[in-house]
């Protein structure tokens, strides 16, 4: 699976829009790309996934671009419960195993 | 309906001993995989189960071991407890083998803390 990179923290404020980036240069054809958030001693939450086509759902959307080599997931409209670790993660079809980097804090702030 | 369900949330070991934790996934789902998290190493990768059969590995020694039943329920042991054991163990299910799109859905751990 393609190597992730991602900051290591972010913060905005409530009610504006969370735009968290991630960068997977080496992300082969078959490797979809999936976000997860993980909130203090919760267990990680799936939001999105995403192959080559921008995806929206009612949590957020995923921007994918045209070369694949990195992608942001987006909040609409961050909340104080959007505070949270987000990890960017890439899965082929051949390795079931999620490799989690450290992930991005993001933090909402009133 | 249902998450996935890790038993129990909570548990003191004393070094030496051994333990199992529990996991009953999503119904349906017949994939289960198992992480380890720790501040220090964060969330790595244990085992993965798929129909009773162990598909995929971590780089964890063999005191720490798994199954899965026919129900898809699954259990971990970890044996010769030590104090670098004492960390969030997570279960996550999915509908398929590979997880891939369909995601994992995540319990909520069971915190082991080995004195």
């Amino acid at each position: 699976d393609a190597k992730t990179t991602q900051p290591t923290s972010m913060d905005c404020a409530e009610g504006r829009a969370a735009n968290l980036p991630c960068n997977h240069s080496t992300i082969s054809g078959n490797e979809y790309v999936y976000w997860y958030r993980q909130i203090h001693s919760q267990g990680p939450q799936y939001i999105i996934h995403g192959l080559k086509n921008n995806e929206t759902n009612e949590m957020a959307s995923l921007i994918i671009t045209e070369d694949r080599k990195s992608s942001t997931l987006i909040l609409p409209h961050a909340t104080l419960r959007d505070t949270a670790v987000y990890y960017c993660i890439t899965i082929t079809g051949a390795n079931s195993k999620l490799t989690f980097g450290k992930g991005i804090t993001l933090s909402v702030r009133p | 309906k249902a998450g996935v369900t890790q038993t129990p949330r909570y548990l003191i070991k004393t070094r030496g001993q051994q333990v199992t934790l529990s996991c009953s996934p999503i119904s349906g789902h017949r994939s289960v995989s198992w992480y380890q998290q720790t501040p220090g190493q964060g969330l790595q990768f244990l085992f993965e189960y798929f129909s009773e059969t162990q598909r995929n590995k971590g780089n964890f020694p063999g005191r720490f071991s798994g199954r899965q039943f026919s129900n898809s329920r699954s259990e971990m042991n970890v044996s010769t407890l030590e104090l670098g054991d004492s960390a969030l163990y997570l279960c996550a299910s999915s509908l398929s083998r590979t997880g891939r799109g369909y995601g994992y859905t995540f319990g909520s751990g069971t915190r082991l803390t080995v004195v």
